[in-house]
């Protein structure tokens, strides 16, 4: 069955601090995998990655893909409170469907 | 398994007939949401309910497109006389309470073509 996997569940962090979440799948036909801020009602678009080893940038965040080691990780650099949300990781099958994971809590403490 | 379900999974119709997707949010989750999603693109809000408010209709970008949500729990996104810009796969969430931050639930979507 597929699955992604976020780690951690939630993170506690200060301020200028700089933060990894990580998200792996194991997903059978992979197309792309998609990253996401969630804080309000609607979530966010971050990036979408379908290459290896390539970094998509903006601003402070970033992500690469692993498409050997099946995961990706989202770095967010000198962390402010407006940071605080719950990211979101899904996986993109040959099908267009979405397989999502359950989320990382981030907050951000001034 | 007791996730958000959505059908059908792939859906090819012909421009101007009308199209029916259903999603199944997690039992005992008042706030139920539809969005859809171009491919490359950020999700893009249609419609959310929460419990027996009348719900937030603000997305959906057409009188062509409406919504049910019966009995508080299966919602149906209805799609009339489609057009070719309606393809994109359609994604159903769910949360608890629908306030803002609670973690939603996403269903694998529907993906529609219109040829």
């Amino acid at each position: 069955e597929d699955k992604v996997v976020q780690s951690p569940l939630s993170l506690v962090v200060h301020e200028g601090d700089t933060v990894t979440l990580n998200c792996s799948y194991e997903v059978t036909n992979f197309r792309s995998l998609l990253w996401y801020k969630q804080e309000k009602k609607a979530p966010t678009f971050l990036f979408m990655l379908t290459s290896s080893g390539i970094e998509k940038k903006s601003g402070r965040l970033s992500s690469i893909l692993d498409k050997k080691e099946l995961f990706s990780i989202l770095n967010i650099t000198a962390t402010q409170t407006g940071d605080s949300a719950v990211y979101l990781c899904a996986v993109v099958d040959s099908n267009y469907q979405l397989i999502w994971g359950a989320g990382t809590k981030l907050i951000i403490k001034p | 398994g007791a996730g958000v379900s959505q059908s059908p999974s792939n859906k090819v119709t012909e421009k101007g007939k009308d199209v029916e997707l259903r999603c199944d949010p997690i039992s005992g989750h008042t706030a139920l949401y539809w969005y859809r999603q171009s491919l490359g693109q950020g999700l893009e809000f249609l419609i959310y309910f929460q419990g027996n408010s009348a719900p937030d209709k603000s997305g959906l970008p057409s009188d062509r497109f409406s919504a049910e949500r019966t009995g508080g729990s299966v919602s149906t996104l209805t799609i009339q006389r489609t057009q070719q810009e309606d393809s994109a796969v359609y994604l159903c969430a769910s949360s608890s309470e629908g306030l803002a931050g609670d973690t939603q639930y996403f269903g694998p979507g529907t993906r529609l073509t219109v040829l």
